[in-house]
């Protein structure tokens, strides 16, 4: 089945940790997306990418980095120079392009908590 | 810049009644696409409804349809005949073409009670 699968669905970092969100699509889109939600709060966009090797910066991404060496792959590394991370990540990709025609699919999303 | 707004932090509706949710944008873009979206508790994020700029007509997909008033920037969500289980966060989302940004607004909490 066609989806977009992130890893772990909990994560749990110690202070001063980088820890990497992994986010796996096999639905051939060329364009994805990385959001952070706080608890009853919207989605703000931290990276996106619209295709292999570049991205771009969204509204939040102080913090963060992302690489995108393959089409099916967006990683996300919280650093620890993101002062609050615990949050509510979630990973989303899109047909490119014409994207503006298409509705992007999510992940189920990663529970990250700094401990 | 894109921006989305919804205005209404929550809703409350009967259930079988039909509730609006509202939404608004602002973009200098003549091509856009706007989204509907719903999020149960679970998390998960759920398509509802998609409207292009250049459509004329509004959209519908079974309950759910959305008042498109371009001239005004809005693009409200109706849903119609409301069930216990529309009780969610909804957002509504705007795409650029140019970058493929992909913007949300802060989402309005419906709870439908019986």
């Amino acid at each position: 089945d066609g989806g977009i699968t992130q890893s772990p669905k909990y994560l749990f970092r110690k202070e001063g940790q980088n820890v990497t969100l992994s986010c796996e699509q096999n639905l051939n889109h060329d364009a994805m997306y990385w959001y952070r939600q706080d608890p009853g709060q919207g989605l703000r966009l931290i990276y996106y990418s619209q295709i292999v090797n570049d991205f771009q910066k969204g509204d939040i991404a102080e913090g963060y980095s992302v690489s995108r060496e393959k089409k099916e792959s967006f990683p996300l590394t919280v650093t620890s120079a993101q002062k609050n991370p615990t949050a509510f990540y979630l990973c989303a990709s899109s047909i490119a392009g014409q994207a503006y025609l298409f509705e992007a699919f999510f992940g189920q999303g990663t529970r990250l908590t700094v401990v | 810049a894109q921006k989305i707004t919804q205005t209404q932090p929550g809703m409350f509706v009967q259930e079988k009644e039909a509730v609006t949710l509202d939404c608004t944008y602002d973009t200098s873009d003549q091509s856009y696409g706007l989204f509907w979206y719903k999020q149960p508790s679970s998390g998960e994020m759920i398509f509802l409804i998609y409207q292009g700029s250049y459509d004329e007509q509004n959209a519908t997909e079974g309950r759910y349809s959305l008042n498109f008033q371009k001239a005004r920037k809005s693009a409200n969500l109706v849903i119609s005949a409301s069930q216990l289980g529309d009780s969610a966060m909804y957002f509504c989302a705007m795409k650029e073409p140019r970058t493929d940004k992909l913007i949300f607004g802060t989402g309005t909490r419906l709870q439908v009670f019986p």
